[in-house]
């Protein structure tokens, strides 16, 4: 079965702390994302990787970095946590290719609050 | 740019009942296809059904079917004979295959779905 595990689903930070977000997928796939999703404003893109090593900024990547040593793992880190960072954070991944039905898999989200 | 516009923020639907989630999308590009996600209040995001734009015929998978309408630039998802477990937060997205190469999804700001015994 098609997996995409986020390390926490639940965090709670404080204002200034380094954040790390975890992302591992078990299906091979070369493509991996970051989102958020903010009540109203559906699930924007931060950041994504076509492969190791490899990454490109989504809509909204200030404040956000990514790491994509393996494969398999896509790391999304806040530098310095912010109050306007809480969120919803949930990664993605698909197989690479053109037009199809290359449908995004979810993790199940980290729900991340910066007190 | 792309736009998805989903303009219901909630919805309360009897159980048995149809169920129409208005989405419309935005784009110069004729290449694209348009996806449908359920969240329910556990957060994961399950994908639904799809439909590309060269498709001629409206996308259906069980109880989902897709009303797409390429000149007015709408794909509705509707939902038949709603079950209690239909609650859940609903997304449409896009995704542009002109411009991109990796499965990058824009999103709407999602329909609410509650359904009442």
């Amino acid at each position: 079965d098609v997996k995409v595990t986020q390390s926490s689903r639940y965090l709670v930070k404080r204002t200034g702390e380094k954040v790390f977000l975890e992302c591992v997928q078990d299906m091979d796939h070369e493509n991996m994302f970051w989102y958020r999703q903010d009540p109203g404003l559906g699930l924007r893109l931060i950041y994504f990787s076509y492969d190791v090593k490899m990454k490109e900024k989504g809509d909204i990547p200030e404040g956000y970095s990514v790491s994509r040593e393996k494969k398999e793992r896509f790391s999304l880190i806040l530098e310095s946590a912010s109050t306007n960072q809480t969120s919803m954070y949930l990664c993605a991944s698909s197989l690479s290719g053109l037009a199809g039905v290359w449908e995004l898999f979810f993790g199940e989200g980290s729900r991340l609050t910066v007190l | 740019a792309q736009k998805i516009t989903q303009t219901q923020p909630g919805m309360f639907v009897q159980e048995k009942e149809a169920v129409t989630l208005d989405c419309t999308y935005d784009t110069s590009d004729q290449s694209y296809g348009l996806f449908w996600y359920k969240q329910p209040s556990s957060g994961e995001m399950i994908f639904l059904i799809y439909q590309g734009s060269y498709d001629e015929q409206n996308a259906t998978e069980g109880r989902y079917s897709l009303n797409f309408q390429k000149a007015r630039k709408s794909a509705n998802l509707v939902i038949s004979a709603s079950q209690l477990g239909d609650s859940a937060m609903y997304f449409c997205a896009m995704r542009d295959f002109a411009t991109d190469s990796w499965g990058k999804l824009q999103f709407g700001a999602g329909t609410q779905v509650v359904v009442t015994p």
